[in-house]
């Protein structure tokens, strides 16, 4: 199965600032997905990123706020931008392996104060 | 759009207690499903999954699910639990096919007492 880097493993940003979370796989995959976590919830997905094109938000996400870039079949990065403290959550990349199921990242824990 | 529903949020069980969580989905057409568990401070990890097949699957640490299509479920099963099950644990769901994208349920957080 597929091998996610992901990171920053954490960060405490001030607010209005951006975050950039980069996740790079060892294997090249047709989609990635990106997932935020808030405290004590599930996961939620914010936006699938393909490969040359643009990315596909889920209802209640948008490009300016979460910007992604998909520059090759291995890479994918998650801009948090103008952040707020109820931006503070669990951010994670993902991807599905054929058969096996989806890998995830490790993770990055935001904390915006 | 597919939906995924965990009926139990917070479940508390004895050592050597049984374990069945709920799972339901809303999607009609043909499902791949997941359960997954995080441990406190840990990441995701896949206990199991279902493509296609016996619809009775296991998965690691004595976990298995059964897959029942015409009540559209999921549940996840453990005969015996150990305090060391303490966790979180999601259902997810994606429809068949692959591409697609995965939809997780709201999670249930399992305590086991010594």
């Amino acid at each position: 199965s597929a091998v996610i880097s992901q990171k920053p493993s954490r960060d405490i940003c001030q607010r209005g600032t951006s975050l950039t979370i980069q996740c790079q796989v060892d294997s090249q995959v047709t989609m990635m997905f990106w997932y935020r976590q808030q405290p004590g919830q599930s996961l939620t997905l914010i936006a699938t990123a393909n490969q040359g094109s643009e990315a596909t938000y889920e209802s209640g996400f948008v490009i300016d706020k979460f910007p992604i870039s998909r520059p090759n079949l291995t890479f994918s990065t998650l801009t948090v931008s103008n952040m707020s403290p109820e931006d503070s959550s669990i951010y994670l990349c993902s991807v599905e392996v054929t058969r096996t199921g989806y890998t995830f990242g490790s993770g990055t824990r935001l904390t915006v104060v | 759009a597919q939906s995924v529903s965990q009926h139990n949020h917070h479940v508390i069980l004895s050592e050597a207690a049984s374990l069945e969580l709920g799972c339901n989905y809303s999607y009609g057409g043909t499902v791949n499903l997941f359960w997954y568990v995080q441990y406190p401070g840990q990441h995701l990890q896949l206990l199991l999954k279902y493509f296609s097949g016996d619809p009775l699957v296991k998965g690691i640490k004595g976990f298995e699910a059964e897959f029942i299509k015409s009540k559209f479920s999921f549940n996840l099963r453990k005969p015996s639990v150990q305090w060391s099950d303490t966790a979180e644990y999601f259902c997810a769901v994606n429809r068949g096919g692959g591409g697609n994208k995965l939809t997780f349920g709201t999670g249930t957080q399992l305590k086991v007492e010594l």
